[in-house]
């Protein structure tokens, strides 16, 4: 089963502005880390933001910031004031701490290609 | 910050070909790693968990005596394609992280695109 949901195939977002992607996850553990990473043309895989799943406030880097609904089981990422250079893919990911087995491996979600244009 | 360092960027060979990619950790120890697949456009699949002195772990579809896991060091995992066929064709990437705490991310290095003729 699906346990990263990203809904949002691709997006366009002007300049400037402020652009939110989507991501749904489904565990029953208590605890796990949710992540977003950027993966532009050139393939590397960009680490932008972590949250904790007993994390109280939602986290923020930068102009990037994590809308944590627990309760609904989401993630969003805002990304604020885009730039030309934000135009890449971006994936939410999630990791589990049940066992001893699956600690440290990600559940990637189908990603979201963001288009930013002038 | 810690780096991983993945080594061909880019590789294109003939059929029948083995092919050994390199993944390591530059400043810091790395008892597990992992390797990934990508199709253009789609998300990054799972292939095999790399531990450190011991078997890896591949998921389920995977084969294991196609691709060959080697994690010799605890800081580097190496993944041999063997008799590559045009099929194997991909985007391969790999990650590490550090020991213990649950938000450190995976480290990723910068892939390997793999081409066989």
């Amino acid at each position: 089963a699906q346990k990263i949901t990203q809904t949002q195939p691709g997006m366009f977002v002007q300049e400037k502005e402020a652009v939110t992607l989507d991501c749904t996850y489904d565990t029953s553990d208590p605890s796990y880390g949710l992540f977003w990473y950027k993966q532009p043309s050139s393939g590397e895989m960009i680490f932008l933001i972590y949250q904790g799943s007993y994390d109280q406030q939602n986290a923020t880097e930068g102009r990037y910031s994590l809308n944590f609904q627990k309760a609904r089981k989401s993630a969003n990422l805002v990304i604020s004031a885009s730039q030309l250079g934000d135009s890449a893919m971006y994936f939410c990911a999630m990791r589990e701490a049940t066992t001893t087995d699956s600690w440290g491996k990600f559940q990637f979600g189908a990603g979201t290609q963001v288009v930013v244009t002038p | 910050g810690a780096v991983v360092s993945q080594h061909p960027s880019r590789v294109i060979c003939k059929s029948g070909t083995s092919v050994k990619i390199e993944c390591r950790s530059l400043d810091f120890q790395a008892t597990t790693m992992f390797w990934y697949r990508q199709f253009p456009k789609q998300s990054l699949m799972l292939m095999a968990t790399s531990n450190e002195g011991s078997k890896a772990t591949y998921e389920q579809g995977v084969e294991k005596d196609k691709f060959l896991i080697n994690h010799a060091s605890l800081t580097l995992s190496t993944l041999t394609v063997t008799s590559a066929h045009p099929e194997d064709s991909s985007f391969y990437i790999c990650s590490a992280r550090d020991l213990g705490m649950s938000n450190q991310p995976q480290h990723f290095g910068d892939g390997t695109r793999l081409s066989i003729l």
